[in-house]
């Protein structure tokens, strides 16, 4: 059975530039959340998607948004990049309707510059 | 913001001693998770406890919630090097917030 996939591993952006995130849950889970880990502020939840819809959402800028397709599949999205989201960006998935149980992804590393 | 806040930052302990860790919480909670981290196995999801649970177990794992002091500790038991990694509790009420984590080192 495979696990969160997330692509890509890796990203170097400049500042002023817009990244997607890619996030493939695994088969049958249908709730995807996201998180971004820095040094400095530690693991700190972006949001989460149940079916299609935005359950829950942290206390980011509304530069960083999402959406989940209906394959469960999700997607992260940050425009006007800054050097501060130069972070780990982590997703997880769950077969159940979020709260617990979750499964992690390797994540991406996204530098900005 | 607020935040779990895990207790102590860094913790060494020798191998097949007993780790504690706390988490304080700021705001009324309905589930409070632990995850580790380190790097070979990435971030993983370790432990649920409900708000009307006060201690739940998971083989080397107990976790006890305390809501009148909105505190969780995680106890390990005969600790293995393989525990070497970072702990964090997550709260989970309207606002997910994870703490800064503790670094568990476990000495040969």
């Amino acid at each position: 059975k495979a696990g969160v996939t997330q692509t890509p591993r890796y990203l170097i952006k400049t500042r002023g530039q817009q990244v997607t995130l890619s996030c493939s849950p695994i088969s049958g889970h249908r709730s995807v959340s996201w998180y971004q880990q820095t040094p400095g502020q530690g693991l700190q939840f972006l949001f989460e998607y149940f079916s299609e819809t935005q359950r829950n959402k942290g206390n980011f800028p509304g530069r960083f948004s999402g959406r989940q397709f209906s394959n469960s599949r999700s997607e992260m999205n940050v425009s006007t990049l800054e050097l501060g989201d130069s972070a780990l960006y982590l997703c997880a998935s769950s077969s159940f309707e979020g709260n617990y149980g979750y499964t992690f992804g390797s994540g991406t590393r996204l530098t900005v510059v | 913001s607020q935040q779990g806040e895990e207790d102590p930052q860094a913790l060494s302990i020798q191998e097949g001693e007993n780790a504690t860790m706390n988490c304080s919480y700021k705001t009324s909670i309905n589930n409070l998770q632990w995850y580790r981290q380190n790097s070979g196995r990435g971030l993983v999801h370790l432990i649920l406890i409900r708000s009307n649970e006060r201690e739940k177990h998971s083989g080397r794992l107990r976790v006890t919630l305390d809501t009148s002091k909105k505190s969780s500790s995680l106890l390990i038991t005969a600790s293995r090097a393989a525990d070497t990694a970072s702990y964090f509790c997550e709260d989970r009420d309207d606002k997910i917030i994870f703490g800064k984590g503790t670094r568990l080192h476990i000495l040969p």
